[in-house]
């Protein structure tokens, strides 16, 4: 079965140091994606970055990185240089063909002044 | 120029009514999705369509019936609502690709309050 693990329910951060978000997933697809969404307070979804499963660098986008180990089946997301509104709820997520998107329990981050 | 757009954002109802969640994307994606939020944040997936057909069902009690009159409408019908249907439903969209997955696209979400 697909199932994605974040265990940090809450991380605090303070503003302009790097956090890392932790997120492990369970699959026996071969072909899989991996993506973080991040949700503020107001609700909307937006998406953050993405990683396939063989793709064989991390991706990067602005200061979002993902630190992918495929052996270890871990997608850890780093967020450098935090800023307030990074205040977050964020979610790893795993796309399968069968599956969809399976999203996991999320990780309440914020940023302090 | 919203990308996918649902209606209405907030629903206020009783219990025992039924209602119904509009859900639109002009992406041009062939792949449909219905995602219930509850009050701990955890997104679980409810339906998906591909091009009109129905590909995934989750664990849905049989009073959510959605409907997809082509690939780029998918409405979600509420029959006899009960309080723990209370959530956020968001509509999202994704193209259905080999290569390289497309992202989740999200509507902003429908707040339903069930009383």
């Amino acid at each position: 079965a697909q199932k994605i693990t974040q265990t940090q329910p809450g991380m605090f951060v303070q503003e302009k140091e790097a956090v890392t978000l932790d997120c492990t997933y369970d699959t026996s697809d071969q072909s899989y994606g991996l993506f973080w969404y991040k949700q503020p307070s107001s609700g909307e979804m937006i998406f953050l970055i993405y990683q396939g499963s063989y793709d064989e660098q991390n991706a990067t986008e602005g200061r979002y990185s993902l630190n992918f180990q495929k052996a270890r089946k871990s997608a850890n997301l780093v967020i450098s240089a935090s800023q307030l509104g990074d205040s977050a709820m964020y979610f790893c997520a795993m796309r399968s063909w069968a599956l969809g998107f399976v999203f996991g329990p999320g990780t309440r981050l914020s940023v302090l002044p | 120029d919203t990308a996918v757009s649902q209606t209405p954002k907030y629903l206020v109802t009783q219990m025992g009514n039924d209602k119904s969640i509009k859900c639109e994307q002009n992406l041009g994606h062939d792949t449909m999705y219905w995602y219930k939020q509850d009050s701990k944040k955890f997104l679980k997936i409810m339906f998906s369509y591909n091009n009109k057909e129905l590909i995934i069902n989750e664990t849905v009690p049989n009073r959510f019936s959605p409907k997809s009159p082509d690939k780029a409408h998918l409405n979600l019908h509420i029959n006899s609502l009960e309080l723990g249907d209370s959530a956020v439903y968001f509509c999202a969209s994704s193209r259905r690709t080999s290569g390289r997955p497309g992202e989740l696209f999200f509507g902003e979400g429908s707040r339903l309050t069930v009383l």
